[in-house]
């Protein structure tokens, strides 16, 4: 079975300053590897995923992640945030190709402030 | 539509009276997932319906819960004789392949 620990519940950040939200898995086999990212009152929202290939993934808005293997890590990372970038952020973890059990993490709370 | 639809947005019902939660998956997805957010948590996994296979339901967490969908179509979460910790936000999410779940904007209810 897969697991999914996002160790870090807010972090608040000054406006241009680099953030990383740290996701830890655990598995047997071979994942995919997710970002959400959800706005005040909205759904998730894809940011990222890693499937296959290499292992520093870009997505949307200036985000990306890096999958290590070794650490079985999938920590997010953007070098300068914007104010809009205030949102709950979510890591999930699936069991690779063949499966639709996607497993979520508690979430990180990203907090820009001016 | 062009994304995933849900209704109601929100939903404020008496401890005991039954609800009805509806999704509108993005057409032509195969797929589609509810889950439960309580204030505060992760996603908490509740059912899965694939085409014409049988529903995984390993996540419904009581036998007060129950979800339909007609092949490809509509589903309906139902919730009978609501009790006050299942005050959550509700989301529904569709994907036709594997690597990304598109989400509805959720279904919040609130369990006086």
């Amino acid at each position: 079975a897969q697991s999914v620990t996002q160790l870090d519940s807010q972090v608040p950040v000054f406006e241009e300053a680099p953030v990383e939200l740290r996701c830890n898995y655990s598995s047997s086999v071979s994942v995919y590897l997710f970002w959400y990212v959800q706005y005040p009152n909205q759904g998730l929202q894809l940011l990222l995923k890693y499937l296959s290939g290499s292992t520093l993934v870009k997505g949307i808005n200036g985000f990306e992640a890096e999958f290590n293997k070794s650490q079985t890590s999938f920590h997010l990372r953007k070098p300068s945030v914007h104010i809009s970038d205030t949102a709950e952020y979510f890591c999930a973890v699936s069991a690779g190709s063949g499966t639709y059990k996607y497993i979520f993490g508690t979430g990180t709370r990203l907090k820009v402030l001016a | 539509g062009a994304g995933v639809s849900q209704s109601p947005s929100n939903k404020v019902t008496e401890k005991g009276k039954d609800v009805e939660l509806r999704c509108d998956p993005i057409s032509g997805h195969t797929a589609l997932y509810w889950y439960r957010q309580r204030l505060g948590q992760g996603l908490e996994f509740l059912i899965y319906f694939q085409g014409n296979s049988a529903p995984d339901k390993s996540g419904l967490p009581s036998d007060r819960f129950s979800a339909e969908r007609t092949g490809e179509s509509v589903s309906t979460l139902t919730i009978q004789r609501t009790q006050q910790e299942d005050s959550a936000v509700y989301l529904c999410a569709s994907s036709l392949e594997a690597g990304e779940l598109f989400f509805g904007e959720g279904s919040r209810l609130t369990v006086l």
